[in-house]
C-alpha cells in the first residue's frame, strides 16, 4: 500500500459543482500539504497543515478549502469548481528528519468542464 | 522570500549525450534543503536527491550527478549518457529551515527533457 494515498486518481466535473479530493497517509507525519501543478508553473502550494488544529493558506488558496479530519487525513475541497482549476493536484507529507523529507501521493488529475 | 528558478523550459538531446539541468535558488535561511524530482509521463513525482545546505559535496549516483555551489546558489543536475527513459519533467525544489520555517517545499517551474533515440 502507498504511504500517501490520493482519491480519486482522475475526476471530471462540471463548472459550479463542489468536489472533494482526499488524501490519507500511513507515514505518521504531522505535516501535510496540498499542491497544484500547472504546465510551466511547477507545483504551487495551496494549503498546509502542521497538525489537526493548525491549517494555513499557501500561495494560491483562493477558491479552495481544506479539512484535517485526523493526523492521517487531509482533504481539499473546491466549493464551486471553475475551468481554470483544471490541474494535477498532489498531496504530500513531510518529516525533514527522514532522508527523503517529503512523501508525495500519486496525484489527482482534475478536469473542470 | 524563497525562490527556485529553472531557466531551461525544454531540452532536447540525442541518446547518449550528456545533459545538464540548471537550478538557481534564493533563500535567506542559513539552513535549507535542496531537492530534485523526476516526473515521468505517468505523472507521479519520483524523488532523486536531497541535499543539506551545510553539505556541499557533489553527489554521483550511477549516470546522475549533482553539483551544489552555495557561492552561486546553484544546484545543477547532470545526466551522463542520456537514455530515452530519462525523458521526463525534472523539478528542483527548496525547503527552508530558518526561524518561522513552515517546511514548505518551493518548486521551480520544471525542465522538460526529451531524449531522442
Amino acid at each position: 500500500d502507498a504511504d500517501v494515498t490520493q482519491t480519486p486518481r482522475n475526476r471530471i466535473t462540471k463548472t459550479g459543482k463542489r468536489i472533494m479530493l482526499e488524501c490519507s497517509q500511513t507515514k505518521g507525519h504531522d505535516r501535510m500539504y496540498w499542491y497544484r501543478q500547472d504546465p510551466g508553473l511547477g507545483l504551487r502550494l495551496i494549503y498546509y497543515s502542521f497538525d489537526v488544529k493548525d491549517i494555513n493558506k499557501g500561495e494560491i488558496s483562493d477558491g479552495y478549502s481544506v479539512s484535517r479530519q485526523a493526523q492521517a487525513k487531509f482533504s481539499l475541497s473546491l466549493e464551486s469548481a471553475i475551468p481554470n482549476q483544471t490541474a494535477l493536484y498532489f498531496c504530500a507529507t513531510s518529516d525533514l528528519g527522514r532522508e527523503r523529507g517529503y512523501t508525495f501521493g500519486s496525484g489527482t488529475r482534475l478536469t473542470v468542464v | 522570500a524563497q525562490k527556485v528558478t529553472q531557466a531551461q523550459t525544454e531540452i532536447s538531446v540525442v541518446e547518449k549525450e550528456d545533459v545538464t539541468l540548471d537550478c538557481v535558488y534564493e533563500t535567506r535561511d542559513t539552513t535549507y534543503y535542496l531537492f530534485w524530482y523526476k516526473q515521468p509521463p505517468s505523472g507521479e513525482l519520483v524523488f532523486l536527491i536531497r541535499r543539506n545546505s551545510f553539505d556541499e559535496q557533489n553527489e554521483i549516483s550511477g549516470r546522475y550527478s549533482w553539483n551544489f555551489q552555495k557561492s552561486t546558489s546553484s544546484f545543477n543536475f547532470t545526466i551522463t549518457a542520456s537514455q530515452v527513459v530519462d525523458s521526463a519533467v525534472y523539478f528542483c525544489a527548496l525547503s527552508g529551515h530558518g526561524s518561522g520555517n513552515t517546511g514548505k517545499l518551493i518548486f521551480g517551474q520544471g525542465t522538460t527533457l526529451q531524449v531522442k533515440p
